[in-house]
């Protein structure tokens, strides 16, 4: 198993500019989720899903959309990007509720 | 918030000696876990303790649970180099608005010297 996927590894925007970073898993998981990581900040919950179709917003979801059509696709899309959108964003995904989870390599994010 | 909190921010010890953490959190849980991220790196996770357990071993890992405190402790004995890195809990809060979540706090840099 490849496990969590992530692309691109890094990447630099300008502002105003959208795009699209792609997560996949191939463990069949239901629960897939965004994070951001900013120094001294810990990680912060972008967005989460619990299945197919069924996306929620997590504790800084501004900026940032998510939709869920496939199991294994957990795609976050910036709409405009913003320098305080520079982080290094993580997704993650484990089997149900309270399993252990598993992350991504990360993409690392630079807004010019 | 809902996430963990960890304490110490930042511990700094010499290689052989042992480190403790200590996570501290808000309601009721299922489980709380215990994850590392090395420099740079996704997290991973390292072990999972469940709420009606109060000790747990993986290795040189120890945690140990106190529901009545709401708190957990990771200690990591005859510690190495290689375990310099950060460390987070997580606790797995029971339903209500923590559905689907899994948040965490700012974590433990735990270094450790040669």
């Amino acid at each position: 198993n490849a496990g969590v996927t992530q692309t691109p590894k890094f990447q630099v925007l300008k502002t105003g500019q959208s795009m699209t970073l792609q997560c996949a898993q191939d463990m069949n998981h239901e629960y897939m989720s965004w994070y951001r990581q900013d120094p001294g900040m810990g990680l912060r919950l972008i967005h989460y899903s619990v299945g197919a179709g069924i996306t929620d917003q997590g504790e800084v979801p501004n900026g940032y959309n998510v939709s869920r059509s496939t199991t294994e696709d957990f795609p976050l899309r910036l709409l405009s990007a913003a320098p305080s959108q520079t982080s290094v964003y993580f997704c993650a995904s484990r089997q149900g509720q309270y399993n252990e989870q598993f992350f991504g390599p990360g993409t690392r994010l630079t807004v010019l | 918030s809902q996430q963990g909190e960890e304490d110490p921010q930042a511990l700094s010890i010499q290689e052989g000696e042992n480190a403790t953490m200590n996570c501290s959190y808000k309601t009721s849980i299922n489980n709380l876990q215990w994850y590392r991220q090395n420099s740079g790196r996704g997290l991973v996770h390292l072990i999972l303790i469940r709420s009606n357990e109060r000790e747990k071993h993986s290795g040189r890992l120890r945690v140990t649970l106190d529901t009545s405190k709401k708190s957990s402790s990771l200690l990591i004995t005859a510690s190495r180099a290689a375990d310099t890195a950060s460390y987070f809990c997580a606790p797995s809060y029971v339903g209500g608005t923590s559905y689907g979540k899994l948040t965490f706090g700012q974590g433990t840099i735990l270094t450790v010297h040669p």
